[in-house]
């Protein structure tokens, strides 16, 4: 079962930042919080990974918290093309690691 | 760079017939290469874990001898569906380990989708 709870939708304006917020209050202390995002019937696309520090990449930003039971992906402006189903996972560093999916966030950016 | 594909994108066949999809990493080498299963309206689930040069790791609930994984190189992993029926249409993807490429994360194929008649 996955570690991570997520709200099942989100809409956002485009040009807006989108926030989207994930529970994790179970991790352990050598798990990172990785997010991914799946486009309509595409395989998915890695965004950004973190241990405790707050993390930027050309794609989003990643706060997590200081008790690390939660995090939110922040999308800094938001456009069509990131309308898809956001998933938050927890697992040990590195990409041999096994991804245990939940059901994710649909995010919908509308115009 | 970290591409990985899927071959064929999409894919048609009987009932009763063995359907092969290829996974390879494009510009890195993936020791590990996972496959997951996906139908429609849900998440993706983890169907095994493959180990470049040995026998691969099933999930359980995920029949073996059912769904062959053969993980030859470090570049290519493939994935044959047995004796296929219907329930085993579904969108089938691939991801592999970017460590070679001094990444910590997985790079996911485009996946394959394969409908039983």
């Amino acid at each position: 079962d996955a570690k991570t709870t997520q709200p099942t939708s989100m809409d956002c304006a485009e040009g807006r930042a989108a926030n989207l917020p994930c529970n994790h209050s179970t991790i352990s202390g050598n798990e990172y919080v990785y997010w991914y995002r799946q486009i309509h019937s595409q395989g998915p696309q890695y965004i950004i990974h973190g241990l405790k520090n707050n993390e930027t990449n050309e794609m989003a930003s990643l706060i997590i918290t200081e008790d690390r039971k939660s995090s939110t992906l922040i999308l800094p402006h938001a456009t069509l093309r990131d309308t898809a189903v956001y998933y938050c996972i927890v697992t040990g560093q590195g990409g041999s690691e096994k991804l245990v999916f939940g059901k994710g966030t649909k995010l919908t950016v509308n115009p | 760079g970290a591409v990985v594909s899927q071959h064929p994108s999409w894919v048609i066949c009987k009932s009763g017939t063995s359907v092969k999809i290829e996974c390879r990493s494009l510009d890195f080498q993936a020791t590990t290469m996972f496959w997951y299963r996906q139908f429609p309206k849900q998440s993706l689930m983890l169907m095994a874990t493959s180990n470049e040069g040995s026998k691969a790791t099933y999930e359980q609930g995920v029949e073996k001898d059912k769904f062959l994984i053969n993980h030859a190189s470090l570049t290519l992993s493939t994935l044959t569906v047995t004796s296929a029926h219907p329930e085993d249409s579904s969108f089938y993807i691939c991801s592999a380990d970017g460590a070679s490429g001094n990444t910590d994360t997985q790079y996911f194929g485009p996946g394959t989708r394969l409908t039983v008649l």
